[in-house]
């Protein structure tokens, strides 16, 4: 099975509004990335959050990490009907394996 | 820098048919990864290559699936036979390994369908 799962399964907010994802995942792990795809493109790198880092930021992304209780949040504050994408949170598990959670579908209206 | 890149980037095929993608990664990238993607669903690691030799295969379905990576660069996915369960789409990513974090970059992936 799959190492992370998002939620929520899907989102949908106005223009402007924060948005905000979780991940959940298993085992211990190296790193945690997030990625964006957009409908029928491949994915793309966001931010990576190592293990003994509690937060981290990228432009409008905030990212934190619990490594207690295993989950990982990430944050898209004033969005844009551009942020409309699919999001997925990768671990990357000691011993090189990398899974991908299940994503959460966002959707901004303008 | 040319990103990774994948041909083709559609495929129709009937069941029991073979098919196989090829994949160019980003020069330099020692890592390389196939991925497979049912629609709905997270990107599923089917193997992983660090330059030519295997690191993680333990997902993909050996009866019908195989890779390769000659040289340590490029790379092709074969299915063969085809079954209905194999429409999805399979993305090649790329990343300079270790030394990257494990940061991958993706292709634009082969949409796959089987009839």
């Amino acid at each position: 099975s799959q190492q992370g799962e998002e939620d929520p399964q899907a989102l949908s907010i106005q223009e402007g509004e924060n948005a905000t994802m979780n991940c959940s995942y298993k085992t211990s792990i190296n790193n945690l990335q997030w990625y964006r795809q957009n409908s029928g493109r491949g994915l793309v790198h966001l931010i990576l959050i190592r293990s003994n880092e509690r937060e981290k930021h990228s432009g409008r992304l905030r990212v934190t990490l619990d490594t207690s209780k295993k989950s990982s949040s990430l944050l898209i504050t004033a969005s844009r009907a551009a942020d409309t994408a699919s999001y997925f949170c990768a671990t990357d598990a000691y011993g090189n394996q990398f899974y991908f959670g299940t994503g959460t579908s966002l959707t901004v209206i303008p | 820098e040319a990103g990774v890149a994948q041909s083709p980037r559609y495929k129709i095929i009937e069941k029991r048919q073979s098919v196989a993608f090829w994949c160019n990664p980003i020069s330099g990238h020692a890592t390389l990864y196939w991925y497979q993607q049912i629609l709905g669903q997270g990107p599923k690691l089917l193997i992983q290559f660090q330059n030519n030799g295997v690191v993680d295969d333990s997902q993909l379905p050996k009866d019908r699936f195989s890779a390769e990576r000659l040289k340590g660069v490029d790379s092709t996915l074969k299915i063969q036979p085809a079954k209905l369960e194999d429409s999805a789409v399979y993305l090649c990513a790329s990343s300079l390994g270790v030394l990257g974090e494990g940061i991958q970059y993706f292709g634009a992936g082969t949409r796959l369908s089987v009839l």
